[in-house]
């Protein structure tokens, strides 16, 4: 049973460029999240995606983007990278039937390290 | 606005001594509690959960944690320390509000030692 896969495992891009990172989430699963984690804390949230929409999003800018495709991966975009923006870029996908136990447990990628110079 | 404490940056414990790593929350009506755990380059990896009932949970590993809603805290527990469980942890709650409210906030995570 495959788990979350992302890529790249690392990038390295320079200030002002665009980054698009990507996720494939567990067999079974509907619903990806993603999450920023600066060096020494815990992971923020960015947005969640369910049926091809954003959901939910957290205090990012409009630089942060994202998308799901039917086949449930999604992909989150960065424009006008900031130096700011280095991190570990983690992707967490749940299945999205609210109320259902199966949907509390978020299972995380092991993601991507992304550098700005 | 949600919020997760982990009041100790580092915890340091001798392999077989039993261990504490502390949490406490606020979030707006009934929380539902996670513990995840963090090797180095690696993801999170789900440990437990707290969503209804008994109050003292078991997870992965050995490891268990006690929700205690007076004190608003979560705490991870585990009565004999392996060195392999030497890890980043970290608490996270979500709002238990009928599911409008997604999102997972984490406390900045606890880096336990575990010494041979």
């Amino acid at each position: 049973d495959a788990g979350v896969t992302q890529s790249p495992t690392h990038l390295i891009k320079t200030r002002g460029q665009q980054v698009t990172l990507r996720c494939s989430p567990k067999s079974g699963h509907d619903t990806v999240s993603w999450y920023q984690q600066a060096l020494g804390q815990g992971p923020q949230f960015i947005f969640q995606y369910y049926e091809e929409e954003e959901r939910q999003r957290g205090n990012f800018p409009d630089r942060f983007s994202g998308h799901q495709f039917p086949n449930y991966s999604s992909e989150l975009n960065v424009n006008a990278l900031l130096l700011g923006d280095s991190a570990l870029y983690l992707c967490a996908s749940s299945s999205g039937q609210g109320g259902l136990p199966a949907s509390y447990e978020q299972y995380f990628g092991p993601g991507t390290r992304l550098t700005v110079t | 606005a949600q919020s997760v404490a982990q009041p100790e940056d580092q915890v340091n414990v001798a392999e077989g001594n039993p261990l504490t790593v502390k949490c406490t929350y606020s979030v707006s009506g009934n929380p539902y509690l996670f513990w995840y755990v963090q090797y180095p380059n690696r993801g999170l990896q789900f440990l437990l959960k707290y969503i209804t009932g008994d109050n003292l949970v078991k997870g992965s590993y050995g490891f268990e944690a006690e929700f205690n809603k007076s004190q608003t805290s979560f705490h991870l527990k585990k009565p004999s320390a392996l060195v392999s469980d030497s890890a980043l942890y970290f608490c996270a709650v979500r709002p238990n509000s009928g599911g409008s409210n997604y999102k997972l906030t984490f406390g900045k995570g606890t880096l336990l030692t575990v010494n041979p």
